[in-house]
């Protein structure tokens, strides 16, 4: 069975401030893949990253990046000087590579604030 | 290039009615799915195609039945409506199978069953 758990359900940060997204996975597959999407006020899901098992390098785009650690089945999502725009729910969601859905989890909703 | 859209946008049903959510893509994907998406509990899949004239069960595929006659469309019907179905409808298609390739979600539907 896969699972993807995102214990924090609420963040609220001020602008400018980092924030970092927790998400932790359960899987047996060897070979899976993990995403990233984010869900804005306006109701529409957009994807944000996409990592497979094999591939460990940590990624950066703009204020965005990605730290992938197989040692404890985490893919944590920081942002760097958060932003009012920022403000939506992100998921972090789970597949191995035979399988046809997204397992997301239950998704942590970032309010940053001026 | 409209990407996946998704109609009607909202919806009311009474219990015991029945209705049928559009869902259409123009990007020639193959596979299709169907996600419901209730609060607190990020998205969960409902049905998926792997290629026109195919349909398969996800997760949550009680009280919905799909047909996918056309490779652009996908249909997801609720014969008779209970207030449990009340939710945010979510279409997505894809290249390739499953997560291995990005998927594109539609604007989502919003449905209440009184």
């Amino acid at each position: 069975a896969q699972k993807v758990t995102q214990a924090q359900t609420e963040i609220s940060v001020v602008e400018k401030e980092d924030v970092t997204l927790d998400c932790v996975y359960e899987t047996r597959d060897t070979t899976y893949y993990l995403f990233w999407y984010k869900q804005p006020p306006s109701g529409e899901l957009v994807f944000l990253i996409r990592r497979n098992s094999f591939d460990e390098q940590n990624e950066i785009s703009g204020r965005y990046s990605w730290n992938f650690q197989k040692s404890t089945s985490s893919f944590n999502f920081t942002i760097t000087a958060s932003q009012v725009v920022d403000s939506a729910v992100y998921f972090c969601a789970l597949s191995g590579a035979s399988g046809y859905a997204l397992n997301f989890g239950k998704g942590t909703s970032l309010l940053v604030t001026p | 290039n409209a990407g996946v859209t998704q109609t009607p946008k909202f919806r009311v049903l009474k219990t015991g009615q029945s209705m049928t959510l559009l869902c259409a893509q123009d990007m020639n994907h193959e596979y299709m799915y169907w996600y419901r998406q209730d609060p607190g509990m990020g998205l969960r899949l409902i049905h998926y195609s792997v290629g026109e004239g195919t349909t398969a069960k996800g997760e949550v595929p009680d009280g919905y039945n799909v047909s996918r006659l056309k490779k652009q469309n996908f249909l997801l019907g609720l014969e008779s409506a209970a207030p449990s179905q009340t939710s945010v409808y979510f279409c997505a298609s894809s290249y390739g199978q499953g997560a291995t390739y990005e998927q594109y979600f539609g604007p989502g539907t919003r449905l209440t069953v009184t």
